[in-house]
């Protein structure tokens, strides 16, 4: 079993849709959660940065993490076409700078 | 300012040969992080350096991979006898701390 489950989709929504994009993880050592972009053929650019549970907020971005369920989510209010691209899940303990991440997911958003 | 840069942007190898992939971080920036992606998958983590500590390297897959970080600035990840299953793009990423990790374009090997 991966430490960081995520579903590769695709998932298509239409243009204004609200999208839900979460991630499952096995180690309770995990205090820091970050959602990535990345498009195609670039590197990650960092969307979300979350310290143990709660929720962030960051214009049309929310993350939510649930440490009790070992379960975290990224929303995405009024998608846009520009928004079409992978995300992924990142994760890390405490202690180092170790960082696992998701498979990734892959966002249509069709206008 | 200048982002994270990597060498070459392209290498083709064939099976069996040595192969080294550069990265230059952002200035100042004190840990440094290489992962690798193959087609359609998430980052692996490979190694990470923090300052002056010694180099996580729980993520390298064989004693086939190895990195160094000179001078607390560049990194080279060697891979030696390089196997097809190696093919992937190759990520190298800086950051200030434990925060933000900023990521190059990437190398992208190709083992035939």
């Amino acid at each position: 079993q991966k430490e960081v489950e995520q579903d590769p989709g695709p998932l298509s929504v239409p243009e204004g849709a609200i999208v839900s994009l979460n991630c499952t993880y096995s180690n309770s050592a995990f205090q820091y959660f970050m959602w990535y972009r990345q498009y195609s053929r670039k590197g990650p650019e960092l969307l979300m940065y979350t310290y143990s549970s709660g929720n962030k907020e960051d214009g049309r971005f929310t993350a939510q993490v649930d440490k009790s369920s070992k379960y975290i989510s990224l929303f995405i209010r009024d998608s846009q076409p520009s928004d079409s691209a992978t995300y992924l899940c990142a994760m890390s303990e405490g202690g180092g700078f170790k960082t696992i991440f998701g498979a990734g997911t892959r966002l249509f958003v069709k206008a | 300012g200048a982002g994270v840069s990597q060498s070459p942007s392209n290498k083709v190898t064939e099976k069996g040969k040595d192969v080294e992939l550069r990265c230059d971080p952002i200035s100042g920036h004190t840990a440094l992080y290489w992962y690798r992606q193959s087609l359609g998958q998430g980052l692996e983590f490979l190694i990470y350096f923090q300052g002056n500590s010694a180099p996580d390297k729980s993520g390298l897959p064989s004693d086939r991979f190895s990195a160094e970080r000179t001078g607390g600035s560049v990194s080279t990840l060697t891979i030696q006898r390089t196997q097809q299953e190696d093919s992937a793009v190759y990520l190298c990423a800086s950051s200030l701390g434990r925060q933000e990790q900023f990521f190059g374009p990437g190398t992208r090997l190709t083992v035939l």
